[in-house]
């Protein structure tokens, strides 16, 4: 069964301290993805990996890094978190046009 | 710049009734289409997709979408809804490979 396990599920942070949601898949997919959504709002992307340490800008990419040290698994790390980056986080893989998607990290920044 | 459009932040129906969930995109090259679905708490789920042929697609759980060029719409469909189909319903192009923009999204509620 193809899956794509984010964690943890729910996180609370204060401002200014470090961050780090993981994301695992089990497809071998190359690329693979992290979005965040907002109420009102679609997905947004903030970086897309390609495979292992080739990582590209998404379109709200600021704030963010990444890591891909092997392709079944992706970090999203914040650095010195920031209330308005409270929002639930999205993992995904895909395998050409079609994304596999993760249940989602709901991060709230106080 | 390409941009989705989802005009219908909410739709409300009965069961048993159809819906038309709303999508417009605008962009001016070969496009990849699709919807997803997000229930409640989860992540999305892809539903269907389109790039060429025959305009009406069908999906999972008796959806179809249906790819105007003139319109710029790839529109969202189903006959007969039932409750378990409550939930957010999102439009994607997918102008570069392996890059999807979502639209904000069209919460579709369903009522016994």
């Amino acid at each position: 069964d193809m899956k794509v396990t984010q964690m943890p599920r729910y996180l609370i942070k204060r401002m200014g301290e470090n961050v780090l949601l993981e994301c695992g898949q089990d497809m071998s997919h190359e690329t693979m993805y992290w979005y965040r959504q907002d109420p009102g709002l679609g997905l947004q992307l903030i970086y897309i990996s390609y495979d292992v340490d080739s990582n590209s800008e998404g379109d709200i990419p600021k704030g963010y890094r990444v890591s891909r040290k092997k392709r079944e698994h992706f970090s999203l790390i914040l650095d010195s978190a920031k209330t308005n980056q409270t929002s639930v986080y999205f993992c995904a893989s895909s395998s050409g046009d079609t994304q596999y998607f993760g249940p989602g990290t709901r991060l709230l920044v106080l | 710049t390409q941009t989705v459009s989802q005009s219908d932040a909410h739709v409300t129906v009965f069961e048993g009734d159809s819906v038309e969930l709303r999508c417009n995109y605008s962009y001016g090259g070969s496009i990849y289409l699709s919807w997803y679905i997000q229930h409640h708490g989860r992540g999305l789920q892809f539903l269907l997709k389109y790039y060429s042929g025959n305009p009406v697609v069908q999906g999972v759980n008796g959806f179809e979408a249906e790819f105007s060029k003139s319109d710029s719409s790839f529109h969202l469909r189903k006959a007969s809804v039932h409750w378990s189909d409550s939930a957010v319903y999102f439009c994607a192009v997918m102008p570069n490979y392996n890059v999807l923009y979502f639209g904000s999204g069209t919460k579709l509620t369903v009522e016994p």
